[in-house]
């Protein structure tokens, strides 16, 4: 099966902070996603990569970077966080046909 | 504007009833087309999909899918529904640059 792993379930983190949520998935998947879901607004795209090192801007980038330095890794970071970052993030890898599968996904909370 | 819509946010309906969630998209093309459920505090699971070919699809837990070119729809059904299908469900579709869109997703509450 394949497995996608968030390495935090739950993370609280301070306004200013840096913060990095990392994904890992272990099928050789070319395409990576990190996702933000919020009651009522579904899931949005923050960013996704289709390589190492490629990077593409989804429908809400802003205060977000992204970075994919091998396959199997993408990592997710908040340059500063801020309350209104407070959500769930999910991250999905997909291969043939964006068939995505998802990880258990990262409630953060930045106080 | 282009989009994935999901017209019922919350649906209530009780065990051993019939069930269907409504979906319908807005892309020029017929895009791929995925259903998936999400349990209280986990990850997405997709239930089904839909690339080409037979309009009705079947999937997991019993859940059945038609898509309908000329409503551009995608409605989820279930002859049956169990208490364990409590859950939210989300609409999806694959674009051609390799992205995939949600719907704001349908919360389904059974009741006993």
């Amino acid at each position: 099966d394949v497995k996608v792993t968030q390495s935090s379930r739950y993370l609280v983190k301070r306004t200013g902070e840096k913060v990095f949520l990392e994904c890992v998935q272990d099928m050789d998947h070319e395409n990576m996603f990190w996702y933000r879901q919020d009651p009522g607004l579904g899931l949005r795209l923050i960013y996704f990569s289709y390589d190492v090192k490629m990077k593409e801007k989804g429908d809400i980038p802003e205060g977000y970077s992204v970075s994919r330095e091998k396959k199997e890794r993408f990592s997710l970071i908040l340059e500063s966080a801020s309350t209104n970052q407070t959500s769930m993030y999910l991250c999905a890898s997909s291969s043939f046909r964006f068939e995505s599968f998802f990880g258990q996904g990262t409630r953060l909370t930045v106080v | 504007a282009q989009s994935v819509t999901q017209p019922d946010i919350h649906i209530t309906v009780s065990e051993g009833a019939s069930l269907e969630l409504r979906c319908n998209y807005s892309y020029g093309a017929t895009p791929y087309l995925f259903w998936y459920v999400q349990s209280p505090g986990q990850g997405l699971q997709l239930l089904l999909k839909y690339f080409s070919g037979d309009t009705l699809v079947q999937g997991i837990k019993g859940f059945e899918a038609e898509f309908k070119r000329s409503q551009s729809s995608f409605n989820l059904r279930k002859p049956s529904v169990h208490w364990s299908d409590a859950a939210e469900y989300f609409c999806a579709v694959g674009l051609n640059n390799n992205d995939m869109r949600f719907g704001a997703g349908t919360r389904l509450t059974v009741k006993p």
